[in-house]
């Protein structure tokens, strides 16, 4: 079964930092682009970053450009996002993706990253 | 960037019925290789969004074929044909047609 796992949300201050992590399975990692798509609470959509099968090319929002840095390893099968100077803004669920006839195909479970003082 | 508009953004439906979304698009999504990347998705209460229909018409493996897209250019319409008490979602569009994706606002189909 084709599945993708995230990890690593949790409670940040303002300013603090978090790394997220998507375990991916039951597919050939290293053959598709991946992204980061985050909701607000109760709140649609909103694609963050890309980065390409090989990891040469990354694309990152306006809204998160130079505060978060999206990562594979594709020996581990696993899809990360380092989100720095977080904001009460950046609260939100963060889903994993997998890019499939260039949309989103595949999706994660997510997981809630809440930023509060 | 392309802005994607859905209405309604809340759909009240009857069991048995059928139900339309229309999702319009600020740019035509026309790509340069001919084909319109114009997805839905249907993300269910507690749940993570599921694509169901993809290049606006070609329908995901397991979805029903109660769920039909159309459109072209700006123009797009989610249809459900004889609505289930498992539909009720919030329906999203989606463009990938150019850089960056974006989604629009989401329709909440209710019974």
């Amino acid at each position: 079964e084709e599945q993708m796992v995230e990890s690593g949300g949790g409670l940040v201050k303002p300013g603090g930092s978090l790394r997220l992590s998507c375990a991916a399975s039951g597919f050939t990692f290293n053959a598709y682009n991946m992204n980061w798509v985050r909701q607000s609470p109760g709140e649609g959509l909103e694609w963050i970053a890309s980065i390409s099968s090989a990891g040469g090319s990354i694309y990152y929002a306006d809204s998160v450009k130079g505060r978060f840095t999206i990562s594979r390893d594709n020996a581990n099968a696993s899809l990360y996002l380092l989100m720095n100077s977080l904001r009460v803004e950046d609260t939100a669920v963060f889903y994993c993706a997998r890019t499939r006839h260039k949309d989103f195909d595949l999706w994660g479970q997510g997981t809630l990253v809440t930023v509060s003082s | 960037d392309i802005v994607m508009t859905q209405s309604p953004l809340s759909l009240p439906v009857t069991l048995g019925q059928s139900a339309s979304i229309s999702c319009r698009s600020s740019q035509s999504l026309l790509y340069s290789d001919g084909d319109t990347f114009l997805s839905w998705y249907q993300q269910r209460p507690g749940q993570s969004p599921r694509r169901l229909i993809y290049k606006v018409s070609n329908r995901d493996s397991g979805v029903p074929d109660r769920f039909s897209g159309s459109g072209s250019g700006t123009d797009f319409t989610l249809k459900i044909s004889r609505v289930e008490a498992d539909d009720v979602a919030v329906y999203y569009c989606m463009q990938a047609t150019q850089w960056p994706p974006s989604f629009g606002q989401g329709t909440k189909l209710e019974i």
